[in-house]
């Protein structure tokens, strides 16, 4: 059973819009996550992450929200520029197990010109 | 900083054949792991080691062996390569457990692996 969901395979978004990727979680130990990039045939790149103890983290056009309570974390693009064309990745670690992290499925966001 | 390094970038095995995946990392992480990327599954952890002499198994070990004896290496071995091995392998690498930030993982270029 996936502990680290994301339920939309591909979103596709015109340039200068916001672009919204979602993630789901189920076990409520983790208290870590992150947001990965990953270009083809390259490593996923870390691109940003939140801690449990806060709602929301930004880091220049890249904002992510946290609801502990719905277990549930976006990742906001704002604007969405052609060169954010990739496969982002949401990763959870738990407070008990280290660095350990459990990726979703991911999300291949589309942006067009 | 080279970061992260892997090689190869890309192997054809046969069925039965071991290989050893070479990684590298020249940040002086503590903490090193290997993952593969199937479609439509992320990225799955495999083995992991928090320090030199030290490793442990992730979600999905089986058919594969590690060991660590520098901070700077942590190779994975597979011991007799199956079609159900056919994957992208990751390796990762990040600080200790000092505080939440060092959570960060920093991937090498991933190797493309296919078993005949």
């Amino acid at each position: 059973d996936q502990q680290v969901k994301q339920n939309s395979p591909s979103l596709s978004v015109q340039e200068g819009r916001i672009s919204i990727l979602n993630c789901d979680y189920t076990n409520s130990m983790f208290d870590y996550f992150l947001w990965y990039k990953k270009y083809p045939a390259e490593g996923p790149t870390f691109l940003i992450s939140i801690s449990s103890i806060k709602d929301k983290n930004e880091d220049g056009r890249f904002t992510v929200f946290l609801n502990k309570s719905a277990k549930h974390l976006s990742l906001h693009i704002v604007p969405s520029q052609p060169g954010d064309s990739a496969v982002y990745f949401c990763a959870a670690s738990p407070n008990n197990a280290g660095n350990m992290l459990t990726f979703g499925g991911g999300t291949r966001l589309m942006v067009k010109p | 900083n080279a970061g992260v390094t892997q090689t190869p970038k890309f192997q054809v095995l046969k069925t039965g054949q071991s290989m050893t995946l070479q990684c590298a990392q020249d940040m002086n992480h503590e903490y090193m792991s290997w993952y593969r990327q199937d479609p439509g599954m992320g990225l799955r952890l495999i083995h992991y080691s928090v320090g030199a002499g030290i490793t442990d198994q992730g979600e999905v070990p089986n058919g594969y062996n590690v060991s660590r004896s520098t901070t700077e290496d942590f190779p994975l071995r597979l011991l007799s390569a199956a079609p159900s091995q056919t994957s992208v392998y990751f390796c990762a690498s990040s600080y200790g457990e000092q505080g939440a930030g060092t959570k960060t993982q920093y991937f090498g270029p991933g190797t493309r692996l296919l078993v005949l």
